[in-house]
């Protein structure tokens, strides 16, 4: 059974800061490793899709590395700003491929 | 962003009563997925389905229920409400594939609130 933990589940950081966020994954058989923004009161947003075929993605000021051996996935943020402050979810797909399975978040909270 | 919406967005009945949550999307992605989101637990795959009348159960089905009788509506249904079943509904839709570069699409959520 694929399960889903990240840590930290809280991060303060002053603007202008690199972050990293921490995933891992049990069952390292995935297609893909995706993150999730989600902001106060609202669904998520995809940020980054790693395929399995993959080891990073990038987008903007935002990466997400994923090592399938190591069960694990990290989403770095570079210079980050007020705006950056959220909920950042990771997903990886259930052991047939049908759905995901969630961490339970990091909330980030950037100070200006 | 995806066609997604969710009704009702707000909710509040009473334990023992009947509800019906509404997803309708406008994408033709063949999954649509309910889950609920509570504090400390995450996002919690209730029920999802991959085609018009195919269902399956997810990690937290006791005590709801799902149809999905057209592309485009996903209904999950709360047979007796409970207390416990306070939390937050979000739908999803998608298609899942091998290659994994298909991602999900998530809805804006409903807020329910059993009394």
């Amino acid at each position: 059974k694929q399960e889903v933990t990240q840590i930290p589940a809280a991060l303060s950081v002053p603007e202008g800061e690199n972050l990293v966020l921490n995933c891992s994954f049990t069952d390292s058989a995935i297609y893909n490793l995706q993150w999730f923004r989600q902001d106060p009161g609202k669904g998520l947003t995809s940020l980054l899709l790693i395929q399995s075929s993959q080891r990073e993605q990038t987008s903007g000021r935002l990466n997400a590395s994923l090592d399938k051996s190591s069960g694990r996935s990290t989403l770095y943020i570079a210079a980050s700003q007020p705006g950056d402050s959220a909920t950042y979810l990771c997903a990886a797909p259930n052991q047939a491929g049908t759905a995901l399975i969630f961490g339970k978040g990091t909330t980030l909270s950037v100070s200006s | 962003d995806a066609g997604i919406t969710q009704s009702p967005r707000h909710k509040v009945t009473e334990t023992g009563t009947p509800v019906t949550l509404r997803c309708h999307q406008t994408e033709n992605h063949r999954y649509m997925y309910w889950y609920r989101q509570d504090p400390g637990h995450g996002l919690r795959l209730i029920h999802y389905s991959y085609g018009v009348k195919d269902t399956d159960k997810g990690e937290v089905s006791d005590g709801y229920s799902v149809s999905r009788s057209k592309t485009e509506d996903f209904l999950l249904t709360l047979e007796s409400a409970t207390s416990s079943q306070t939390s937050v509904y979000f739908c999803a839709t998608g298609n899942p594939s091998t290659s994994g570069a298909e991602t999900q699409y998530f809805g804006p959520g409903t807020r329910l609130l059993v009394l």
